[in-house]
């Protein structure tokens, strides 16, 4: 039970590349999640899925694209990386989102540092 | 708009108590959650509080005061291991997880 995984673990573009963010979870969990994190900053929600095949959007939505086509899968994409993008990504996941109570607890992947040059 | 403060960062003394406090502000109120974070780690759940009152887990204590849009997360028995950053999260009408910037806990020997 591995949890939640994500690939890869670091990488550094430049400024107009792309790229996408895999993260996969085994906890049959409908609810996931991908945050950025920002020195002095508290993790901001990028976008968010509450069952396969939904997508929906944050509080920073712009310049990524998500797919959810697998339940245990959740894909960030940066189409034209830019230099604000550089952050720690988080994905995660939860068995409820909304009145599930203690059930919304959200487990973590280990991150992926992006660094755009 | 909706805010999470909590203060940047704490010393405290192996083997002694610390209270780190969080004060929210959000558009409705659906929980709150702790979370510990070491250093280059993912966040891990530690303490989830709803109704008013303490939640008491171990080594680790959870306070919740809706009134006061108030929690805070006492630690005893200090241990050098619990050196990491202490997230606290609100959730909002939208079940939305605000959270704020984080408390660098540093223990000292």
């Amino acid at each position: 039970n591995a949890g939640v995984t994500q690939t890869p673990k670091f990488r550094v573009l430049k400024t107009g590349q792309s790229m996408t963010l895999l993260c996969a979870q085994d906890m049959n969990h409908e609810y996931m999640y991908w945050y950025r994190q920002d020195p002095g900053m508290g993790l901001r929600l990028i976008h968010y899925s509450v069952g396969e095949g939904t997508t929906a959007k944050g509080e920073v939505p712009d310049g990524y694209n998500v797919s959810r086509l697998k339940k245990q899968n959740f894909l960030l994409g940066l189409e034209s990386a830019a230099p604000s993008q550089t952050s720690v990504y988080f994905c995660a996941s939860s068995s409820a989102g909304a009145s599930g109570g203690a059930l919304e607890t959200q487990y973590f992947g280990p991150g992926t540092r992006l660094l755009v040059l | 708009g909706q805010n999470i403060d909590q203060p940047t960062e704490m010393t405290a003394t192996e083997g002694a108590i610390v209270q780190i406090n969080c004060t929210y502000q959000t558009s409705g109120f659906n929980g709150l959650f702790w979370y510990q974070q070491h250093a280059g780690e993912a966040p891990t759940f530690l303490s989830y509080n709803v109704l008013d009152g303490l939640e008491e887990k171990g080594r680790f204590s959870s306070f919740l005061s809706r009134s006061k849009g108030y929690s805070y997360l006492l630690l005893k028995e200090l241990q050098m291991k619990d050196s990491a950053s202490y997230l606290c999260a609100a959730k909002d009408s939208n079940y939305q997880l605000i959270w704020g910037a984080g408390t660098k806990l540093i223990i000292k020997p």
